[in-house]
């Protein structure tokens, strides 16, 4: 069955360093996102992407992050210099139509120390 | 905005019993509301979508409806096992757009 699929599962990083976390989505898949989860707290939207380029960002998505499909298959989101109040669980997720069902990878746990 | 919440936060139940979990949402010009699955440190795991047309949905144990006037979603897990435990997480969608979810439920199904 065709998944989400994120790496690393697990990255840890000093403050002020860039990271960048990668997703392949499902391959027929036309929309994309990345949302984040604080431990403990609820589910976040940061961006969609659509057609090659954002299509919406939330407040949490500042100049500090930007999102790339550098080919066809890759999605990467990007923090340019991590804080520590960035550390969260990243999920990518991808659907058909921006109204289907949202399929969501298994997480990136960024860690910022 | 769309603002989504869930109760109870937590439960605990007995293996073998029927439970419900509930959503609510208080736009109620959603277009879908998805209901997810979440295992600790893990990631979402797709249930159940129910789009705005539809007032229920139905996987295997699992059902799930939808009443868009009241702004109320129900999860129904009939005959409960222990694998079940999880946390279980609604999400609807915000104007079309992305999806805003709740806090969520933790269950716990005791064998």
């Amino acid at each position: 069955e065709p998944e989400v699929t994120q790496t690393p599962s697990h990255q840890v990083t000093q403050m002020g360093q860039e990271v960048i976390l990668r997703c392949v989505p499902i391959s027929n898949h036309l929309y994309f996102y990345w949302y984040r989860q604080i431990l403990g707290q609820k589910v976040e939207f940061l961006v969609s992407f659509y057609n090659n380029e954002i299509s919406e960002k939330s407040e949490i998505f500042d100049d500090q992050f930007s999102v790339e499909r550098p080919d066809g298959s890759n999605f990467t989101l990007k923090i340019r210099s991590t804080k520590l109040e960035d550390s969260a669980m990243y999920f990518c997720a991808s659907n058909l139509r921006g109204l289907d069902e949202a399929f969501f990878g298994q997480g990136t746990r960024l860690t910022v120390v | 905005k769309q603002e989504v919440t869930q109760i109870p936060a937590a439960l605990s139940v007995p293996e073998g019993e029927n439970l419900v979990l509930n959503c609510s949402f208080t736009d109620s010009a959603i277009y879908n509301l998805q209901w997810f699955r979440q295992d600790p440190g893990k990631g979402l795991t797709s249930l159940l979508l129910i789009q705005s047309s539809q007032r229920e949905q139905t996987s295997g144990r699992l059902n799930a409806s939808l009443d868009k006037s009241s702004g109320r979603s129900t999860l129904y897990i009939a005959a409960s096992q222990p694998g079940d435990s999880a946390t279980y997480l609604c999400a609807a969608d915000n104007y079309g757009q992305n999806f805003v979810f709740g806090p969520g439920t933790r269950l716990s199904v005791l064998p």
